[in-house]
């Protein structure tokens, strides 16, 4: 079963406006990575948060981590039609492989 | 090189053909990984390699998947009698490190079975 459920299945939003995806997991994690996906291809690394870290910061992204309500989001400020992709936040088990859920599909029109 | 490389990026075989796909991973790194992604879902773990040695092949589906890494660097996964369910983008990713390391992903292999 996959894990790392993100929410909400698909979004669509104006180019300028923010976007905010949330993703839940089960169990306890080392670390959640947010990744980006074009076209079923290519998945880019966006931002790795550790379990004792609460948010990070890159660029137009925020990512926050609350592990005890077992949960994430990615806040994408300014959106542009670049950003239109699938993004996925695995969660890395105390192991080494990462477990995926089946994105958010978000669509950014200008 | 840059990043991962993947080839080929398309294969189309035909139900019962044997297939390799290989994956060059970031030079240094000692962590690979193979994943598999269907249409509409996210990608599934395969198997994870640290040097040459596959420390966790869980997620390969049966007998028929096989992959190895030799030296290390490269890596190979090989499927033998292929069916029309083994359709997928394959996907590999290398990392520095085994431990809650950045994993860095290829462009995927994109495998038809007819």
């Amino acid at each position: 079963s996959q894990q790392g459920e993100e929410d909400p299945q698909a979004l669509s939003i104006q180019e300028g406006e923010n976007a905010t995806m949330n993703c839940s997991y089960k169990t306890s994690i080392n670390n959640l990575q947010w990744y980006r996906q074009n076209s079923g291809r290519g998945l880019v690394h966006l931002i790795l948060i550790r379990s004792n870290e609460r948010e990070k910061h890159s660029g137009r992204l925020r990512v926050t981590l609350d592990t005890s309500k077992k949960s994430s989001s990615l806040l994408i400020t300014a959106s542009r039609a670049a950003d239109t992709a699938s993004y996925f936040c695995p969660r890395g088990e105390y192991g080494n492989k990462l477990v995926f859920g089946a994105g958010t599909i978000l669509r950014v029109k200008s | 090189g840059a990043g991962v490389s993947q080839t080929p990026s398309n294969k189309v075989t035909e139900k019962g053909k044997y297939v390799e796909l290989r994956c060059d991973p970031i030079s240094g790194h000692t962590a690979l990984y193979w994943y598999r992604q269907s249409l509409g879902q996210g990608p599934e773990f395969l198997i994870y390699f640290q040097g040459t040695g596959a420390a966790d092949d869980s997620g390969l589906p049966n007998d028929r998947f096989f992959a190895v890494r030799p030296e290390g660097s490269v890596s190979t996964l090989k499927i033998q009698r292929t069916e029309r369910g083994d359709s997928a983008v394959y996907l590999c990713a290398s990392s520095s490190g085994p431990w809650g390391e950045t994993q860095y992903f290829g462009p995927g292999t994109r495998l038809l079975v007819l």
